[in-house]
């Protein structure tokens, strides 16, 4: 089954402590993203990857960090967590370079930072 | 100014009306352009993606680009309850930066 997974699904933590949110997909797909998502606010885009080794910022990157190191896995890191990153985040992936064609979002990650 | 502005809604129809969710863009580089449905604790999913002016049809569902005017728009016809969801317009430039609207919420009514 094609699938995006993220892992954990809900975490609560403190400001500060250094946090990793893991993506994986199995479609072989080159183009990956990570999105926050805030009320009323729709989604907005944080880093995205055409590819391998092929990273770059979306509109709100800042205190964030991603790596590409594997075609299968984007994942998302807070180094220095803060209360305004507290929000709901979804990772994607597409077949094409640069278009959403047959895009798969995984389930959503439900941050808290306190 | 936004990049993408979508109409805020929410909006609430009787069953089997048609509907219509709009949203505007500014900057011209963007190529690609994505109607999303989100059901409420889930993750969004792709309904419509098009990447040319004119009409695209699936289903119910047609969605239409104009690229000379900056402006798209979604339209569900003979809308069901299962239609209630959030609506989020989204558009991207070849090097694939991704920009979305706040999203419109519907709910139809039986």
């Amino acid at each position: 089954e094609a699938q995006v997974t993220q892992n954990p699904r809900y975490l609560i933590t403190v400001t500060g402590k250094k946090l990793t949110v893991t993506c994986s997909q199995n479609m072989n797909h080159e183009y990956m993203s990570w999105y926050r998502q805030d009320p009323g606010l729709g989604l907005r885009q944080i880093y995205y990857s055409m590819n391998v080794e092929v990273t770059d910022k979306g509109d709100v990157p800042e205190g964030y960090k991603v790596s590409r190191k594997e075609k299968r896995n984007f994942p998302l890191i807070l180094e220095s967590p803060s209360p305004n990153q507290t929000s709901l985040y979804f990772c994607a992936s597409s077949i094409g370079q640069g278009t959403q064609e047959t895009q798969y979002f995984g389930p959503g990650t439900r941050l808290l930072v306190l | 100014q936004k990049e993408v502005e979508q109409d805020p809604g929410p909006l609430s129809v009787p069953e089997g009306a048609i509907v219509s969710l709009n949203c505007t863009y500014s900057n011209s580089a963007f190529q690609y352009f994505m109607w999303y449905r989100q059901y409420s604790r889930k993750g969004p999913e792709l309904l419509m993606y098009t990447y040319s002016s004119g009409n695209k049809e699936d289903g119910r569902f047609t969605a239409q680009v104009d690229k000379s005017s900056k402006y798209i728009s979604l339209f569900i016809r003979d809308s069901q309850p299962s239609d209630s969801a959030t609506y989020l317009c989204a558009i991207n430039t070849n090097a694939g930066k991704s920009t979305f609207g706040d999203g419109t919420t519907l709910t139809v009514k039986p």
